[in-house]
């Protein structure tokens, strides 16, 4: 099967830096996701990496390394909205299907 | 361009009902996926499709199911209904299916209360 983990929950102030990991188990990677929910909110696509590096978009980043099977989200210049849950996601092979497997979420709250 | 839209918001039912939900997808998307999110379990994936065919399928049982119109879009059904089958239930459109979908663009999603 596949299986993510990640922080349960993490904590910054305002326009500072933060980055929250991920590890991913899974057979036939084909890429890893990111996507913000906030409170009674849908999940919001922010990134995609398929291949080794980082992403850039805006104040967010991505980063994947397939090697050790591992990833990031970071997040700069932090703002009060970006208090969310942060999901990573993955999509494997798995009894002849391409299932998407989400990790449990990362709650960032941002402090003023 | 209008979002996914869900219908309805908010369901009620008990248990041993049946229940269907419907997803109309952003326009030219042709891959729908559903998921069921909860506290417990987090957000699972139940099944995708494209062109009306069932493309993937995760690990739900055979209680739920759904189909795909012309149109894209979707509908999934959950027949006699369990407590624990309360949950909110996500429907996400994308263009394409398969490996490479992974920019999914989520619906608001229904809350199915089952009493």
């Amino acid at each position: 099967g596949q299986s993510l983990e990640q922080p349960s929950e993490v904590t910054a102030v305002e326009g500072a830096i933060v980055q929250i990991n991920c590890t991913y188990q899974t057979s036939g990677f084909y890429g890893l996701s990111w996507y913000q929910q906030h409170d009674g909110g849908a999940p919001t696509f922010l990134s995609y990496n398929a291949l080794d590096g980082l992403e850039e978009t805006g104040r967010f980043s991505s980063f994947l390394s397939r090697s050790d099977s591992y990833g990031y989200l970071l997040l700069q210049e932090l703002q009060m909205k970006d208090s969310a849950s942060y999901f990573c996601a993955v999509r494997g092979l798995e009894g002849g299907s391409y299932i998407p497997t989400f990790g449990r979420g990362t709650s960032l709250i941002v402090h003023p | 361009k209008a979002g996914v839209t869900q219908t309805p918001r908010y369901l009620i039912k008990t248990r041993g009902q049946q229940v269907t939900l419907s997803c109309s997808p952003i326009s030219g998307h042709r891959s729908v996926s559903w998921y069921q999110q909860t506290p417990g379990q987090g957000l699972q994936f139940l099944f995708e499709y494209f062109s009306e065919t069932q493309r993937n399928k995760g690990n739900f049982p055979g209680r739920f199911s759904g189909r795909q119109f012309s149109n894209s879009r979707s509908e999934m059904n959950v027949s006699t209904l369990e407590l624990g089958d309360s949950a909110l239930y996500l429907c996400a459109s994308s263009l394409a299916s398969g490996r490479s979908t992974d920019t999914q663009y989520f619906g608001p999603g229904t809350r199915l209360t089952v009493l």
